[in-house]
């Protein structure tokens, strides 16, 4: 298997713009993660996802932030407009189910807003 | 409110030392703990793992202890290698089924 995908590995953008992140989890987990990354907070949860179902977004910072998963094979993660304090790194997981707490990570998404 | 907090920012120690990486809880509902590596510009991977019924885990070189009336878990690793530098993070479940909460990391250096 692939692993968990993410793209794009690096977002440069300036501010106001608008950002969308990518995700693919692998095949056959039913729970999907988004979190962010950074020095203050650490790894921080905003939303995840069970059989393509929002469960929980109460870490999602803003109404700036949103998310999707249309399908069991992808999920997005849209910044609009950006600012400069959502520079992170943006992390997917994906998980099993199953009574399975295991979460399989993909590479993460470096933002930079200017 | 940070339910899971690793104290330690960063630990130095030398190879074929003992590292021990600490992890406090705050919230009672945690019954499950998880301990990943994250290595620059990866994602996190699973380490070691260990259910609130068991007091300790070992997986060769590491090993996860829990105190629950302390609401303390730790990881060792011995001996330590360079390759395991690293930042490590803690991870607790049990609250929400399938969501974990992440303490903000302990970076290890293992110097040669």
């Amino acid at each position: 298997d692939a692993g968990v995908i993410q793209s794009p590995r690096h977002e440069v953008t300036e501010m106001g713009q608008e950002v969308t992140l990518r995700c693919k989890p692998i095949s056959g987990h039913d729970y999907l993660f988004w979190y962010r990354q950074t020095m203050m907070r650490g790894l921080e949860l905003l939303i995840y996802f069970n059989n393509n179902v929002p469960i929980d977004d109460s870490g999602m910072p803003e109404d700036r932030f949103s998310a999707k998963m249309p399908n069991a094979s992808f999920s997005t993660l849209k910044i609009q407009p950006s600012e400069p304090r959502d520079s992170a790194v943006y992390f997917c997981a994906s998980n099993l189910g199953h009574k399975s707490y295991e979460q399989y990570f993909g590479p993460g998404t470096r933002l930079t807003v200017t | 409110d940070q339910q899971v907090k690793q104290n330690s920012p960063s630990l130095s120690v030398q190879e074929g030392r003992i590292s021990i990486l600490n992890c406090d809880y705050t919230n009672s509902m945690f019954d499950y703990f998880l301990w990943y590596k994250k290595y620059p510009a990866e994602g996190p991977t699973f380490l070691i793992s260990i259910s609130s019924i068991k007091d300790k885990n070992e997986d060769g070189r590491f090993t996860v202890f829990l105190n629950k009336s302390a609401k303390h878990l730790s990881l060792h690793i011995v001996p330590s290698q360079p390759g395991d530098s690293a930042v490590y993070f803690c991870a607790a479940g049990g609250t929400s089924y399938g969501k974990l909460t992440f303490g903000q990391g302990t970076i290890l250096t293992v110097h040669p």
